[in-house]
């Protein structure tokens, strides 16, 4: 089962940030927070992933609170294309399955 | 970045025929790869882990007789839905873990739409 819970909706405007919260207050100390998202009927992307520190590359930013139950995926400078489902994650680093939850559908406005 | 493919993208069949979807790595070489089925306005859900070489193990629920899974080789796995019914209608998707990394990240196919007339 999955171990997340995210809002269901959220939308921004263009050229904002986009800041979207996952709980996941019941993750081990070995597990790894990981952001996907699904454009429309296509499969998920990768976006970025963590353990404990605060993590950047070129898609996002990834926030993870020092009691790690909680994380925010940060957009810096959402676009019209990163209308998507996004999905948080935790699962361990050594192979394990991935168990989705409902993800949070982000809507970007012009 | 690390490719995953799937084939066919879409496909009709009728009741009580079988279809196979393939999953291949292309630039790594995967050592395990899952199998999810995604239904309209639902989430991802996990049906198979499959490794190579080794029998697949199915989720709680999952068919593995109605649902086959072959991972014969390092950058191929394949799901075969055995006598098809429109209840079987969803879109697979494959991921494949890149076994020569040691993180645990999934890389996605484009998944394959099935309707069953």
């Amino acid at each position: 089962d999955a171990k997340t819970t995210q809002p269901t909706s959220m939308d921004c405007a263009e050229g904002r940030a986009a800041n979207l919260p996952c709980n996941h207050s019941t993750i081990s100390g070995n597990e790894y927070v990981y952001w996907y998202r699904q454009i429309h009927s296509q499969g998920p992307q990768y976006i970025i992933h963590g353990l404990k520190n605060n993590e950047t590359n070129e898609m996002a930013s990834l926030i993870i609170t020092e009691d790690r139950k909680s994380s925010t995926l940060i957009l810096p400078h959402a676009t019209l294309r990163d209308t998507a489902v996004y999905y948080c994650i935790v699962s361990m680093g050594t192979g394990n399955q991935f168990y989705f939850g409902t993800g949070t559908s982000l809507t970007v406005i012009p | 970045g690390a490719v995953v493919s799937q084939h066919p993208s879409r496909v009709i069949c009728k009741s009580g025929t079988s279809v196979k979807i393939e999953c291949r790595s292309l630039d790594f070489q995967a050592t395990t790869m899952f199998w999810y089925r995604q239904f309209p306005k639902q989430s991802l859900m996990l049906m198979a882990t499959s490794n190579e070489g080794s029998k697949a193990t199915y989720e709680q629920g999952v068919e593995k007789d109605k649902f086959l899974i072959n991972h014969a080789s390092l950058t191929l796995s394949t799901l075969t839905v055995t006598s098809a019914h429109p209840e079987d209608s969803s879109f697979y998707i494959c991921s494949a873990r890149d076994g020569g990394r040691a993180l645990n990240i999934q890389y996605f196919g484009a998944g394959t739409r099935l309707t069953v007339l």
